[in-house]
């Protein structure tokens, strides 16, 4: 059976650090591409980025590119996002989720999701 | 980037009936790179249709999907008590983006 399990909500200042996990299981974890989405307080979905473990290659939503940072330890199965440096607006539910690749007519590759997590609150206030 | 529109925003339906739920592209979503997810308040999404009308493991047979092109749409042939969500479209013919959503309530 396939599980995301990500750690749990976080109250950080504006300025701060912060990493979030999610460890999965079920699935032989190199091979596959895992991600996260967005949801802000009361709004939709949003997706953030994807990592493919096996050899970290990373993509992100333009709306995210170098404001967060995702990575993956293979030893443990377990994805990471991270921020430098948080604001106010990065106040949000964060979803770790198995990405299923697809290849566009452009040769590039997207994704749906398949599995999520149970989401990480990261709360963001002075 | 590939916006959605989805419609309406919000449906008043009662159990037994039919939902039809719309989502419209700026573009082309080639391939019917197309999902659908059902969201219950305080729970992740889960995928209901990939590939515009491919039912997820484990989704009952009322849900279908259908659509090309631009336009496609998620029906719930007879609402059940447990259907009553937010349902967002998906596309993944470009990088990812989602719609805003329809809640059936």
């Amino acid at each position: 059976e396939v599980q995301l399990v990500q750690s749990g909500a976080e109250v950080k200042k504006p300025g701060e650090s912060l990493k979030i996990s999610c460890k999965a299981s079920g699935y032989i974890f190199s091979n596959l591409w895992i991600g996260w989405v967005r949801q802000m307080p009361g709004k939709g979905l949003e997706w953030v980025g994807v990592i493919y473990p096996g050899d970290s290659t990373t993509k992100y939503s333009p709306s995210f590119q170098g404001r967060v940072a995702i990575s993956a330890d293979r030893s443990t199965s377990t994805a990471y996002l991270q921020w430098d440096a948080l604001k106010a607006s990065d106040t949000a539910v964060y979803y770790c989720a198995r990405h299923v690749t697809m290849i566009t007519f452009g040769g590039a590759a997207s994704w749906y999701f398949d599995f999520w997590g149970r989401g990480t609150l990261v709360t963001v206030s002075s | 980037e590939i916006v959605l529109t989805q419609s309406p925003g919000t449906m008043s339906l009662s159990p037994g009936e039919r939902a039809t739920l719309s989502c419209r592209a700026s573009q082309r979503v080639g391939n019917t790179y197309l999902a659908w997810y059902q969201q219950k308040p305080g729970q992740a999404p889960r995928l209901l249709i990939f590939g515009a009308s491919s039912r997820a493991t484990g989704i009952p047979d009322r849900f279908s999907g259908s659509g090309s092109g631009t336009d496609f749409t998620l029906t719930i042939s007879r609402l059940e008590p447990e259907d009553f969500a937010v349902y967002y479209c998906q596309q993944y013919g470009g990088s990812p983006t989602f719609g805003g959503g329809t809640k059936v309530g």
